[in-house]
């Protein structure tokens, strides 16, 4: 069954700092898809990236970086310079290509604090 | 391009009445998802649509739910009757194909407060 855990429930963090988001993913396919949301007080989510298993190159977006490890089968996020701005709900999803193929699995999601 | 619509925004009711939920996926989006989030349980995935086909309705907590996607532009998740443990944030989202790993993209939700 395919699983997403995010340790990390709360971050707070000062301004300008980086910060790192982690997800952990279980699933027996080898075709799946790893995604990050974004969830901002005013409570839409945002789709941010995707990532397929057969890409574990790391992608950079300005101040975000995303990192794909599937040898500790993680998908972590980072925040450079961090702002006010990206306080946030982060969540990792995971889709699979196989049994459970068309339903993403989320984690719990992790609040980030950014204090000015 | 319009993104994914919700309605209404927001809810309040008593229970005991009907609640209809709407939302209008993206245009060319062949699958339509409904969530249900709590601050207890988190984003819960109650059923999806493929081609307008409920494939899995697991999610959906018991008999009062129902959803409906009677063409590919519009969908329904009705409550009846309606109980206050059924407040939640209600989230449709839409893919253009999931099973190749596009991406879902979400409505605003509708904030349901059932007294």
């Amino acid at each position: 069954a395919q699983k997403v855990t995010q340790a990390q429930t709360e971050i707070s963090v000062v301004e300008k700092e980086d910060v790192t988001l982690d997800c952990v993913y279980e699933t027996r396919d080898t075709t799946y898809y790893l995604f990050w949301y974004k969830q901002p007080p005013s409570g839409e989510l945002v789709f941010l990236i995707r990532r397929n298993s057969f890409d574990e190159q790391n992608e950079i977006s300005g101040r975000y970086s995303w990192n794909f490890q599937k040898s500790t089968s993680s998908f972590n996020f980072t925040i450079t310079a961090s702002q006010v701005v990206d306080s946030a709900v982060y969540f990792c999803a995971l889709s699979e290509a196989g049994t459970n193929a068309g339903k993403s699995t989320f984690g719990d999601g992790t609040t980030l604090t950014v204090k000015p | 391009d319009a993104g994914v619509i919700q309605s209404p925004r927001h809810e309040v009711t008593e229970m005991g009445q009907e609640v209809t939920l709407r939302c209008k996926p993206i245009s060319g989006h062949n699958s339509l998802f409904w969530y249900r989030q709590t601050m207890m349980r988190g984003l819960e995935l109650l059923i999806y649509f493929n081609n307008n086909v409920p494939i899995d309705d697991s999610g959906m907590p018991e008999d009062r739910f129902s959803a409906k996607m009677p063409n590919a532009s519009f969908s329904t998740l009705k409550i009846q009757p309606s109980e206050p443990r059924d407040s939640a944030v209600y989230f449709c989202a839409s893919s253009r194909d999931p099973y190749t790993g596009q991406p879902q993209h979400f409505g605003d939700g509708t904030r349901l407060s059932i007294l």
